[in-house]
């Protein structure tokens, strides 16, 4: 069983427009999420999270927006580099162990 | 800067051998973690560690084993590889406390022919 699904496996986005990417979840336990990067033939790399108790987490480009109720969050990127094309994997987190439960990822492709 | 490095980048063997995947990190992280990476299912936990010579087991150990006997140091083990063990196998840390955030190294592309 799923906790966390990442529904679309790519999506295709034109360089200087904004990427939606998309994560559900169906544990209400869940008190922390948080999204990665992966490059291919490299590790995921930290990209930004989101406490529970916020709906809004904003770095630069990035914002992660948090709907509790749906159990939805999404990763905003604006404006898209060519740099972003890469996989992107949410997850989370909701005991002490720190251990995460991640997405199937979503493999984005910025367009020139 | 975390550092997490991992013993080999490509790996080649032979069904039935036995082998061993190293993963080191320099920031005196109480927990490890074993991934593997598959096309389409994301991340599986194989096995974490919270400390020296603690282990349990994640989401699928079967085939898998650990050994943790130095704080920095987490080894995955395949007893005796098969072809579906084919992947890519990812290990990570994190400190106690507050921080969900992992630190991965660059991964291990392991074929098993």
């Amino acid at each position: 069983d799923q906790q966390v699904k990442q529904n679309s496996p790519s999506l295709s986005v034109q360089e200087g427009r904004i990427s939606i990417l998309n994560c559900d979840y169906t544990n209400s336990m869940f008190d922390y999420f948080l999204w990665y990067k992966k490059y291919p033939a490299e590790g995921p790399t930290f990209l930004i999270s989101i406490s529970s108790i916020k709906d809004k987490n904003e770095d630069g480009r990035f914002t992660v927006f948090l709907n509790k109720s749906a159990k939805h969050l999404s990763l905003h990127i604006v404006p898209s580099q060519p740099g972003d094309s890469a996989v992107y994997f949410c997850a989370a987190s909701a005991n002490s162990n720190y251990q995460l439960i991640w997405g199937a990822g979503t493999k984005l492709i910025i367009k020139p | 800067d975390v550092k997490v490095t991992q013993s080999s980048r490509y790996l080649v063997k032979r069904t039935g051998e036995k082998v061993f995947l190293e993963c080191v990190q320099d920031m005196d992280h109480e927990n490890m973690f074993w991934y593997r990476q598959d096309p389409g299912l994301g991340l599986r936990l194989i096995y974490f560690s919270y400390d020296v010579k603690m282990k349990e087991k994640g989401d699928i150990p079967e085939g898998y084993s650990v050994s943790r006997e130095k704080k920095e140091r987490f080894s995955l083990i395949l007893e005796s590889a098969s072809t579906n063990q084919t992947s890519m196998y990812l290990c990570a840390s994190n400190g106690q406390g507050k921080d969900y955030e992992q630190y991965f190294g660059p991964g291990t592309r392991l074929t098993v022919t």
